[in-house]
């Protein structure tokens, strides 16, 4: 029979561009959101993390953005190169009514970012 | 720091076959994640421990599956019978939960591609 498996958004980008990768969330009670990035036959690696006391997070050419109010998440890759082409990744973590959350985290489905020199 | 050291890094069984997965943490982290990866549903977490307790195993998609973490540095993800449907990637993940927040974020291994026939 036909199989059906998830169809990631996808993004490509000329070498040198910016890139921005979108993730929208449903818990309004997240606190704590990560992005990831998974190569092909690897674990997905830690990019970047930012708590929802913050809208705006820098890194060494990455900065994440976070809008509560919308619930959007967005990851912004600056001067992407060939090395970035990558499944990324947003997580979240939903908390636990006040206790703690152990750390869970729940993942997004992944968007395929394709760098094309 | 050597990171999340998983095996073995592929397996191949037959159906009804015992398989066990190894994982061992990063030194010092006290949760511990066990995720599934397949093309049809994406990252799912399967179980996660936290102390060597495990604290939510919901995700376990059948009795067929069981987990342990007998210390810190250890925790094992058995199945039996493997089906042919068991066959994706496993992935180990742990953290540090210092039971308020912030937690830091999960670090993953680079998982155990199993295949069963």
């Amino acid at each position: 029979g036909e199989s059906v498996g998830l169809h990631l958004p996808t993004l490509s980008v000329q070498e040198g561009d910016n890139s921005i990768i979108n993730c929208a969330y449903s818990n309004s009670a997240s606190d704590y959101f990560i992005w990831y990035k998974q190569e092909s036959g690897k674990g997905p690696q830690f990019i970047i993390d930012i708590r929802s006391n913050m809208d705006k997070r820098q890194g060494q050419r990455v900065t994440v953005l976070l809008n509560k109010t919308v619930k959007h998440l967005s990851l912004q890759i600056a001067a992407t190169q060939p090395g970035d082409s990558a499944v990324y990744f947003c997580a979240d973590d939903r908390g636990n009514a006040g206790g703690t959350s152990y750390g869970k985290l729940t993942f997004g489905q992944g968007t395929i970012l394709t760098v094309h020199p | 720091d050597a990171g999340v050291i998983q095996s073995p890094r592929h397996e191949v069984t037959e159906m009804g076959q015992e398989v066990t997965l190894r994982c061992k943490p990063i030194s010092g982290h006290n949760s511990l994640f066990w995720y599934r990866q397949t093309m049809m549903r994406g990252l799912e977490l399967l179980i996660y421990f936290n102390n060597n307790v495990p604290i939510d195993d919901s995700g376990m998609p059948e009795d067929r599956f069981s987990a342990k973490m007998p210390n810190a540095s250890f925790s094992t993800l058995k199945i039996q019978p493997s089906e042919p449907r068991d066959s994706a990637v496993y992935f180990c993940a742990s953290s540090f939960v210092p039971g308020v927040t912030p937690n830091s974020p999960l670090h993953f291994g680079n998982g155990t591609r199993l295949t069963v026939t």
